[in-house]
């Protein structure tokens, strides 16, 4: 089964940076399509963070970005604030399963 | 804006097929550009693509699930289902109904429906 994985869990004090890595292969991010990234606070669906790498649907805060280069992503936070708390997810699409891949998903704790 | 709901039973014994209808409101399934998707998540853990289908009903399944899952649309009345046979605890989990972009991101989500496998 096709993945993306992720750390379990990323930490920082508020005001601080942290980032999310979102490493895929050959048949996902290699293969040049897009990541996207989701938050997800507890009992809620997931919410579109990042779209198409580094982009931000209205209303998202500039303190969230993406990036991806080859076979992997990453999300920042900066000035991580505590209702930042929360799960953190990528996904593409992925070639092998012709549908869509998500990550292991990531949690960002606020110290 | 675009609004998801799905709708379904909330229990569902082993061996049975589990269905969920998701209600489109705010835009039209048959608008075009956009994949309708099912997504799931047993608890505590992550993400699940199910599979999508076009309004034109062309369809796409999860390897893994494909021997026991149908995906249709009702353009009429704006819904597309989930139908997975067979089911087993393994199955339980919240499914979520979503909006597949063209370049293959979720936009709009509904809010989710446990479905728990439970004799």
């Amino acid at each position: 089964q096709s993945v993306l994985t992720q750390p379990p869990s990323v930490s920082g004090a508020p005001g601080q940076r942290v980032t999310i890595s979102c490493t895929g292969s050959s048949s996902n991010l290699g293969a040049g399509y897009d990541v996207h990234w989701y938050q997800q606070l507890p009992g809620t669906a997931p919410k579109l963070l990042i779209y198409g790498n580094n982009n931000r649907p209205s209303g998202v805060p500039d303190r969230f970005s993406g990036s991806k280069s080859g076979t992997s992503a990453s999300l920042a936070i900066t000035g991580l604030q505590a209702e930042d708390e929360a799960d953190y997810f990528c996904q593409s699409h992925d070639s092998r399963l012709s549908g869509s891949v998500f990550g292991t998903g990531t949690k960002v704790i606020v110290l | 804006q675009v609004q998801l709901q799905e709708s379904g039973p909330g229990l569902v014994k082993p061996s049975q097929s589990l269905s969920l209808t998701c209600s489109v409101s705010g835009g039209s399934l048959s608008s075009g550009h956009f994949y309708w998707s099912w997504i799931r998540q047993p608890p505590g853990k992550g993400l699940e693509w199910i599979g999508y289908i076009f309004y034109s009903g062309g369809t796409y399944y999860n390897p893994s699930l494909k021997s026991r899952l149908s995906i249709s649309v009702d353009t009429s009345n704006n819904q597309f289902s989930l139908n997975l046979n067979s089911v087993t605890a393994a199955d339980t989990a919240v499914y979520y109904c979503a909006r597949c972009t063209g370049i293959a991101s979720y936009d709009y989500w509904g809010q989710g429906a446990l479905v728990s496998v439970s004799s």
